[in-house]
């Protein structure tokens, strides 16, 4: 079965430190693969999106990876602050089709 | 730029009723919407794709009957959700893309908690 998987529910780090997500897809050919950030009771608001022949996109202090093989994309947030507490979705697009599948989301806390 | 505002933000409704929701693209032409739904802790799942002046296409397991997606215009799409009863409780979210379908994020409106008593 199709599956998207993100590391942990829940993640906590220090402020300062960088924070790393993990999404983990199984069955899916991913054209692209998109990294959201949701706030309690708000949509989505996108971030990055990297194609599948990228290996590492960069945006601030945001980074994220794709590795097709290990099937496996990593969002890093360095320098992390109180204010990039909220949980983070990563999202794909398979090849051939519009939809956009969603993982189930980290929700970060950044520690003071 | 690329802003989709959607209302109500919550509704509370009695069983056996019906209640519309509103998305709409702001600064831009959405040929193309999305209505998801999500429930607390879980991911969000896709209901509908709504094509302007074309009916939408629903996703497995999504009644069309119950919930009806209007795309009257670029820039406007509904949802109505018909003879409401409390498992249709959640958060329902539009999102709308700015160009080709390929490449573009999603943009999606703030959501509306829906609470069926």
């Amino acid at each position: 079965s199709q599956k998207i998987e993100q590391n942990s529910e829940a993640l906590n780090i220090q402020e300062g430190k960088t924070a790393t997500l993990t999404c983990n897809y199984t069955n899916y050919s991913p054209a692209y693969l998109q990294w959201y950030r949701q706030d309690p009771g708000r949509g989505p608001v996108f971030l990055l999106l990297i194609r599948e022949n990228e290996k590492e996109k960069r945006k601030e202090r945001l980074k994220v990876t794709f590795d097709t093989t290990l099937k496996q994309s990593l969002f890093h947030i360095t320098a992390s602050q109180p204010a990039d507490s909220a949980t983070y979705l990563c999202a794909l697009k398979q090849t051939g089709a519009n939809n956009l599948f969603f993982g189930t989301g980290t929700r970060l806390t950044v520690i003071p | 730029g690329a802003v989709v505002s959607q209302h109500p933000s919550w509704v509370i409704c009695k069983s056996g009723t019906s209640v519309k929701i509103e998305c709409r693209s702001l600064d831009f032409q959405a040929t193309t919407m999305f209505w998801y739904r999500q429930f607390p802790k879980q991911s969000l799942m896709l209901m509908a794709t709504s094509n302007e002046g074309s009916k939408a296409t629903y996703e497995q397991g999504v009644e069309k009957d119950k919930f009806l997606i209007n795309h009257a215009s670029l820039t406007l799409s509904t949802l109505t959700v018909t003879s409401a009863h409390p498992e249709d409780s959640s958060f329902y979210i539009c999102s709308a893309t700015q160009g080709p379908r390929g490449n573009s994020p999603l943009h999606f409106g703030n959501g509306t908690r829906l609470t069926v008593t």
